[in-house]
């Protein structure tokens, strides 16, 4: 059974520090990573996608994959309060599977 | 601006009455999701379209089918809601390519009586 993990959290950090969220996947021929973030009450968004090992930037998220770890990591610089939000991190296998799986999410507060 | 839209936002329906949910698409994407949220837990994959070829999971209870009349629009119709199925639901669509991402719609957040 191909499965996601993340710490639950929450995780809280102080305004304008670095948060840092993880997820595991257990699929080792997984080929795309995506985070969203998911506000209370709302609809999951596309923040991030990572395909190559490596750091991918953009504004103040960045990602980073490890496949040979199975680890993928998403910061966020400069932490604002709007930032809070439950993020989740979803995985899609190899091959020609393009179902998504998703774990449970990790709940991020950005104290002010 | 091309939008995945669900309607209705919030449905009230009382134990065992049938209830349709329906999602729209302006991306032109093959492939169309359902997911079943609860509260603190990840998205599950209920069913999905690719096309008009229907996908659906193993564990999705038979009280749950789906319909795509066309490209754009799909809908969720459970049978005979009991009060385990309310939840949030959510349609994704997203293109035929292992690195294009799914987008979501606002979801439809269903009320059991």
């Amino acid at each position: 059974q191909k499965e996601v993990e993340q710490n639950s959290g929450p995780l809280s950090v102080p305004e304008g520090a670095i948060a840092s969220l993880n997820c595991t996947y257990s699929d080792r021929v997984s080929q795309s990573f995506f985070w969203y973030r998911q506000y209370s009450g709302k609809s999951p968004e596309l923040i991030m996608s990572i395909y190559s090992n490596g750091d991918k930037e953009d504004g103040r998220f960045t990602a980073q994959l490890n496949k040979a770890s199975q680890y993928v990591s998403l910061l966020i610089r400069d932490s604002q309060p709007s930032d809070s939000a439950t993020y989740l991190c979803a995985v899609r296998g190899g091959g020609s599977n393009y179902k998504l799986t998703f774990g449970k999410g990790t709940l991020l507060t950005v104290n002010p | 601006d091309a939008m995945v839209i669900q309607n209705p936002r919030y449905q009230v329906t009382q134990f065992g009455k049938p209830v349709t949910l329906s999602c729209s698409q302006t991306l032109n994407h093959n492939v169309m999701y359902w997911y079943q949220q609860k509260s603190s837990q990840a998205p599950k994959l209920l069913f999905h379209y690719y096309d008009k070829d229907f996908n659906n999971e193993a564990d999705t209870p038979d009280n749950f089918q789906s319909r795509r009349p066309n490209t754009s629009f799909c809908f969720l119709d459970i049978r005979s809601p009991g009060l385990g199925d309310a939840a949030m639901y959510l349609c994704a669509t997203s293109r035929y390519d292992r690195d294009q991402p799914q987008h979501f719609g606002d979801g439809t957040r269903l009320s059991i009586l």
